[in-house]
């Protein structure tokens, strides 16, 4: 069974622009969380997408958007880069309801902005 | 909302047996659960308490008093392959997602 993969792993980004980063879900999961996390905040959570609906949202700007298809697989997109946005961006997968599971994580995408 | 403290970090001996505490305010309870993450990796699920009580798993044991707002992860035995920070997450009040700690850095030394 594939785990959660993460495109891309790396960026290199430079102020201003944006980023749109995928996450693939393990299959059978319809839940997908993202998070952002830097040295001195830890996991900080973005939101989380169940059957392409947003059920929750972090306490992130506007300029965090993300959406998740039909197949489960999810994007979120960063406009206008500071920065302050170079983070490792992790996503996780859970089942669902009506049995959630723990969450299983990505290996992430390392965003750098120049 | 959620409200979770760890310690920042902790320093401990192989063979030895150190305990990472955990307290957490939140509106709505689901759940508690440990994260492993080493350095430059995914975090990878340790454990889950939803239940009062100590849930047992080989070497590493978490605890959860629900009515203190407290857990614990208790590692035994340690080894250097220990080090790591190790995430405390409890869900958010709709139960949808987990909202973690700021984690503590375990460092294990010979």
């Amino acid at each position: 069974k594939a785990g959660v993969t993460q495109t891309p792993r790396y960026l290199i980004k430079t102020r201003g622009q944006q980023v749109t980063l995928s996450c693939s879900p393990i299959s059978g999961h319809r839940s997908v969380s993202w998070y952002q996390q830097t040295p001195g905040q830890g996991l900080q959570f973005l939101f989380e997408y169940f059957s392409e609906t947003q059920r929750n949202k972090g306490n992130f700007p506007g300029r965090f958007s993300g959406r998740q298809f039909s197949n489960s697989r999810s994007e979120m997109n960063v406009s206008t880069l500071e920065l302050g946005d170079s983070a490792l961006y992790l996503c996780a997968s859970r089942t669902g309801p009506p049995r959630d599971t723990e969450a299983f994580f990505g290996q992430g995408t390392r965003l750098t902005v120049v | 909302g959620q409200n979770i403290d760890q310690p920042t970090e902790m320093t401990a001996t192989e063979g030895a047996i150190v305990q990472i505490n955990c307290t957490y305010q939140t509106s709505g309870f689901n759940g508690l659960f440990w994260y492993q993450q080493h350095a430059g990796e995914a975090p990878t699920f340790l454990s889950y308490n939803v239940l009062d009580g100590l849930e047992e798993k080989g070497r590493f044991s978490s605890f959860l008093s629900r009515s203190k707002g407290y857990s614990y992860l208790l590692l035994k035995e340690l080894q250097m392959k220990d080090s790591a920070s190790y995430l405390c997450a409890v869900t958010n009040q709709a139960g949808t997602a987990l909202i973690f700690g700021k984690g503590t850095t375990l460092s294990v030394s010979s």
